[in-house]
């Protein structure tokens, strides 16, 4: 089984609509990311966590909410999507040591009509 | 300046050359340094990293890490094919412990 998973795969939407990308892991790692990326862009952070009561906004935060509902599960929402927020989305852990990788889960491809 | 900047290519190499990707990043990244590769539609798979000056090698694979002039290369032996993808490079920084990333190099290795 992979280590990190995120659900849906794939999801097709229209504008208005609200939004939950899942995101699970047996890595054992506090730390869990959200990133969105697009082409030309590369990852750029939207939300992180350090541990279930820790949350920070990353550099694209607006329009997006996270919960941390355990050590293994981190969600994102958008509220009410836009079609500028289609893109692939990556959930990521990593240990707490800046000298380790991150590890990335499949990522969701989110379209908004 | 970007934190972390890579020119977006493409970069087109003959198979069995050497391909060189390269990277500077700003003095908020200064940490750890991390070359993955990614496949269309896939997610980043770690290739090598970097925390000292000099370079570290992994089979085909060498990065390099300068601090004083603050860049950080991929080279890449005997290009194959397969190796066609888009190189991210990523920086730790230690100060908000977070990983920030180039926009990515695409690579085109010529059969």
């Amino acid at each position: 089984d992979a280590d990190v998973t995120q659900t849906p795969r794939n999801r097709i939407t229209k504008t208005g609509k609200r939004i939950m990308l899942e995101c699970s892991q047996t890595k054992g790692h506090d730390r869990m990311y959200w990133y969105r990326q697009d082409p030309g862009l590369g990852l750029r952070l939207i939300y992180y966590s350090f541990d279930v009561k820790d949350i920070n906004k990353g550099e694209i935060s607006d329009g997006y909410s996270v919960s941390r509902q355990a050590q293994a599960k981190f969600s994102l929402s958008l509220e009410s999507a836009i079609p500028n927020q289609t893109a692939l989305y990556f959930c990521a852990t990593s240990p707490p040591r800046g000298t380790d990788t991150q590890y990335f889960g499949p990522g969701t491809r989110l379209t908004v009509l | 300046q970007k934190e972390v900047e890579q020119n977006s290519g493409p970069l087109s190499v003959p198979e069995g050359a050497i391909a060189s990707l390269n990277c500077t990043y700003s003095d908020r990244v200064s940490q750890s340094f991390f070359w993955y590769r990614q496949y269309s539609g896939k997610s980043p798979e770690l290739i090598m990293s970097i925390y000292s000056n000099g370079d570290k090698e992994d089979g085909r694979f060498t990065a390099q890490l300068n601090k004083a002039s603050q860049y950080v290369s991929l080279l890449i032996r005997d290009s194959q094919p397969s190796d066609s993808a888009t190189y991210l490079c990523a920086g730790y920084t230690s100060g908000t412990y977070k990983y920030i990333f180039g926009t990515g190099t695409r690579l085109k290795v010529l059969a």
